[in-house]
């Protein structure tokens, strides 16, 4: 079993640009969650999607945006990138019947927006 | 709004003592996690808690959880260097959403 993972591992944009991050859950999971997390903080909850569509969201402007596919993986993208959006960004996956199941991260990607 | 904290944020302790880092969370939550992390890594889930009174052990950490309090602790015996890392308590808010702490970065001195 893979696990979740993320691609890529490090990302450098600048100002302004558009960025895609990609993830694919755990083996028997079909709920992904996005989180972001800043240097020195806890991770913060971006949105949650299952079944094609974002089921949750958290505080997050509307540049970012996500999407999720047959397969069960999902995307994330960010618009009119600002420095601070500058991360780990990680991606989360359980299975939607198990409601008891702890939620597995991917090992993340690292955006630096310059 | 859900909100967590930990205390205390920063750690430093020697080897073989024990410390206990507290995390309280501010409304109900029916379940309540521990993660590790080390540097430039992800987070590695430790512990879930499910209900009042739960204790759960792995190695020396183990973790319980009072609702009625809203806390949980995460309790090290006898540290050891391998424990160095950043500590994360999380709740969960809705459906599926983790709501997390600050962390703790823990540093164990041989």
């Amino acid at each position: 079993d893979a696990g979740v993972t993320q691609s890529p591992t490090h990302l450098i944009k600048t100002r302004g640009q558009q960025v895609t991050l990609r993830c694919s859950p755990k083996s028997g999971h079909d709920t992904v969650s996005w989180y972001q997390q800043a240097l020195g903080q806890g991770p913060q909850f971006i949105f949650q999607y299952y079944e094609e569509e974002e089921r949750q969201r958290g505080n997050f402007p509307d540049r970012f945006s996500g999407h999720q596919f047959p397969n069960y993986s999902s995307e994330l993208n960010v618009n009119a990138l600002l420095l601070g959006d500058s991360a780990l960004y990680l991606c989360a996956s359980s299975p939607s019947g198990g409601a008891w199941d702890t939620q597995y991260f991917g090992p993340g990607t690292r955006l630096t927006v310059l | 709004e859900l909100k967590v904290e930990q205390n205390p944020l920063f750690l430093s302790m020697q080897e073989g003592k024990n410390y206990t880092i507290y995390c309280n969370y501010s409304t109900t939550s029916d379940r309540l996690y521990w993660y590790r992390q080390d540097p430039g890594k992800s987070l590695e889930s430790l512990f879930v808690l499910l209900s009042n009174g739960a204790v759960k052990q792995e190695g020396r950490l183990m973790a319980s959880l009072d609702t009625k309090a809203r806390l949980s602790t995460l309790h090290i015996t006898a540290a050891v260097h391998d424990l160095s890392a950043t500590y994360f308590c999380a709740a969960f808010q809705g459906a599926q959403k983790l709501v997390f702490g600050q962390g703790t970065r823990l540093t164990i001195n041989p």
